[in-house]
């Protein structure tokens, strides 16, 4: 079974605060993607990575960066967190596949974020 | 944007099947049929994918007419544990994966 491991189920912040959330994955899968998930709003797709070192912005990256260093590993920053980054962050990888057909995502179990 | 169409919410009692159909009358030839699960305080869970005709596994089965218009996540005898939120996604490799907002299924005892 593939595994994608958060590195925090719930974490506690303050304004300003640069935040580090991390991700593990042990599939030797090509892609990772980092969303939030805020009632209402459905998941929004903040950065994705296709190889290592590789990134690409999301539909909302505003105030967050990444990195990749490690094939297996996808980190999420906020450079420096505000109130409205208060959600739950979920982390996601795949395998890149073949031909047309998508190849589906596996999610680690998110982590809470609260910006005090 | 999204491009399917699915109930809200959804109740359902135990032992009982359900089927949730989705509408995607834009689906384009290379898109697949995709469904994910999501329960609560947890990340979204691949259930099912198909591209036409019937699709099962050992969770749910999947039935695309021939026009692929439409979908039906069929799951079998619910119990308690199958409350959760039901996304259908369609879309082939080189969409960005978008969540809609989802069936909220609730199984009643």
């Amino acid at each position: 079974d593939v595994k994608v491991t958060q590195s925090s189920r719930y974490l506690v912040k303050r304004t300003g605060e640069k935040v580090f959330l991390e991700c593990v994955q042990d599939m030797d899968h090509e892609n990772m993607f980092w969303y939030r998930q805020d009632p209402g709003l459905g998941l929004r797709l903040i950065y994705f990575s296709y190889d290592v070192k590789m990134k690409e912005k999301g539909d909302i990256p505003e105030g967050y960066s990444v990195s990749r260093e490690k094939k297996e590993r996808f980190s999420l920053i906020l450079e420096s967190a505000s109130t409205n980054q208060t959600s739950m962050y979920l982390c996601a990888s795949s395998p890149t596949g073949t031909g047309t057909q998508i190849q589906p995502q596996h999610f680690g179990d998110g982590t809470r974020l609260s910006i005090l | 944007l999204a491009k399917t169409t699915q109930p809200i919410s959804m109740d359902s009692y135990e032992g009982q099947e359900v089927n949730i159909t989705c509408s995607h009358n834009n689906i384009a030839t290379n898109d697949y049929i995709t469904w994910y699960q999501q329960f609560p305080s947890q990340g979204p869970r691949f259930i099912i994918q198909g591209y036409k005709t019937k699709v099962t596994n050992e969770v749910a089965s999947l039935f695309i007419p021939a026009d692929r218009k439409s979908s039906t996540l069929s799951l079998p005898r619910v119990s308690l544990s199958d409350t959760a939120v039901y996304y259908c996604l369609v879309l082939n490799r080189d969409d960005k994966i978008i969540f809609g907002k989802g069936t909220r299924l609730h199984i009643l005892p």
